[in-house]
């Protein structure tokens, strides 16, 4: 089965630092990786989608990267504000998809 | 943009109840999810459904129903609810490629006393 792993559970960091969020999984063989963010009592939003084939993509200040054989994906967030401040959560689909239980990012003005 | 609309932010029923949970999407998407979320257990996946009339259980199935009649509506069925249902339910849609991505609701969060 599965397992995705976020890892730290928790980040706090200094505005216009730079960052990075770490995702792992067990099971290489997937169709997509996922980047989503929550705001506390919220729905998901979904940031970044990089297909298994892709090695990143990239949105504005975001920076997603993939490499499968490892079963590791990171998210890399430059000039941090603190509208930032939300849990970000990786997911990652074989046939359904599953989700690893987020970091709670904060970042402090 | 992608509108998933889930029918209450908040809800409170009792134990024992029939609760009805409604989602609906507007970009004729094929695909549609229900999850539970909890703290310290992440987004569990308990049904979805790739075609009107058509459902398959995803991990938590039990003593949850879901009905598509129409393609842009996805309801989640508490058949008689009880405290561990206590949670908050988001649903997400998706179109029919398997490498598209999923689009979500803001979540109902439903209390059962």
């Amino acid at each position: 089965k599965q397992e995705v792993t976020q890892i730290p559970a928790a980040l706090s960091v200094p505005e216009g630092e730079n960052l990075v969020l770490n995702c792992s999984f067990t099971d290489s063989a997937i169709y997509n990786l996922q980047w989503f963010r929550q705001d506390p009592g919220k729905g998901l939003t979904s940031l970044l989608l990089i297909q298994s084939s892709q090695r990143e993509q990239t949105s504005g200040r975001l920076n997603a990267s993939l490499d499968k054989s490892s079963g590791r994906s990171t998210l890399y967030i430059a000039a941090s504000q603190p509208g930032d401040s939300a849990t970000y959560l990786c997911a990652v689909r074989k046939v359904n998809m599953r989700f690893g239980a987020g970091t709670r990012l904060t970042v402090k003005p | 943009d992608v509108k998933v609309t889930q029918s209450s932010r908040y809800l409170v029923k009792r134990t024992g109840e029939k609760v009805f949970l409604e989602c609906v999407q507007d970009m004729d998407h094929e695909n549609m999810f229900w999850y539970r979320q909890d703290p310290g257990l992440g987004l569990r996946l308990i049904y979805f459904s790739y075609d009107v009339k058509m459902k398959e259980k995803g991990d938590i199935p039990e003593g949850y129903s879901v009905s598509r009649e129409k393609k842009e509506r996805f309801s989640l069925i508490l058949e008689s609810a009880s405290t561990n249902q206590t949670s908050m339910y988001l649903c997400a849609s998706s179109s029919g490629d398997a490498g598209r991505p999923q689009h979500f609701g803001d979540g109902t969060r439903l209390s059962i006393l």
